[in-house]
């Protein structure tokens, strides 16, 4: 099974801010990797699919870059609804998630 | 616009089974873009994929479950089921259902809203 290590676990951010999140695959996943933010007691939402694309509907702040086993994820001037959690996932079966940036207000 | 909606009781007693239902709405789930999945999220585990199903029936699951979950679906009432047998603690979690796309843009782009199953005597 691949690992998605996540990191951090959690950050402390202000709004205007930019902030990255990296994950890292125990093996090579190509660019077969999403980008999902979950609210508290939410369903996790799409936001990049295939390490760099924008999902429908998804603010241009969002941005994700990498491929192999090293990517990673930008919010560039933090929104005050930005302040969530953000997963990784790979999608070569099984699938498996990061275990999570929880992205708090400073 | 596709909604995607879990059912099923909230509390199991070990060794029992734990079945859950996602009821579809807004389009049919035998479009043959998507697979329908299960997956659930625990303070333990994390977010968890537990397998998927495409509407001809054809599954995958994750190898540590793959002894104890059956994903089936029902064309005819647009849903799909989540089965898993002989559950533990370990199995409490909330269980999300959710459309995968088999084609570009892939990813888990609509989700139910969870449902909270507790595995408690």
């Amino acid at each position: 099974d691949i690992q998605m290590t996540q990191s951090p676990a959690s950050l402390s951010a202000s709004v205007g801010d930019r902030v990255t999140i990296t994950c890292q695959a125990s093996d090579d996943v190509t660019e077969d990797v999403n980008w999902y933010q979950q609210k508290p007691g939410k369903a996790p939402k799409l936001l990049i699919y295939d390490a760099s694309n924008l999902f429908r509907g998804v603010p241009s702040r969002f941005s994700g870059s990498g491929s192999g086993t090293h990517f990673t994820f930008t919010i560039s001037n933090l929104q005050p609804e930005d302040f969530a959690t953000y997963y990784c996932q790979q999608y070569h079966l099984p699938q498996s998630f990061g275990q999570g940036t929880k992205l708090e207000l400073k | 616009q596709m909604q995607l909606q879990e059912s099923g009781p909230r509390l199991v007693k070990p060794s029992q089974t734990l079945s859950l239902t996602c009821s579809v709405s807004g389009g049919s789930l035998s479009h043959g873009d998507y697979y329908w999945a299960w997956i659930r999220q625990s303070p333990e585990e994390g977010l968890k994929w537990i397998g998927y199903i495409y509407y001809m029936g054809t599954t995958a699951y994750h190898p540590s479950l793959s002894s104890r979950a059956v994903i089936s679906v029902d064309r005819s009432r647009n849903q799909f089921s989540l089965r898993l047998s002989s559950v533990t603690a370990a199995d409490t979690a909330v269980y999300f259902c959710a459309r995968e796309s088999r084609a570009s843009p892939y990813g888990l782009d609509v989700w139910g809203q969870g449902t909270a199953v507790t595995v408690s005597s």
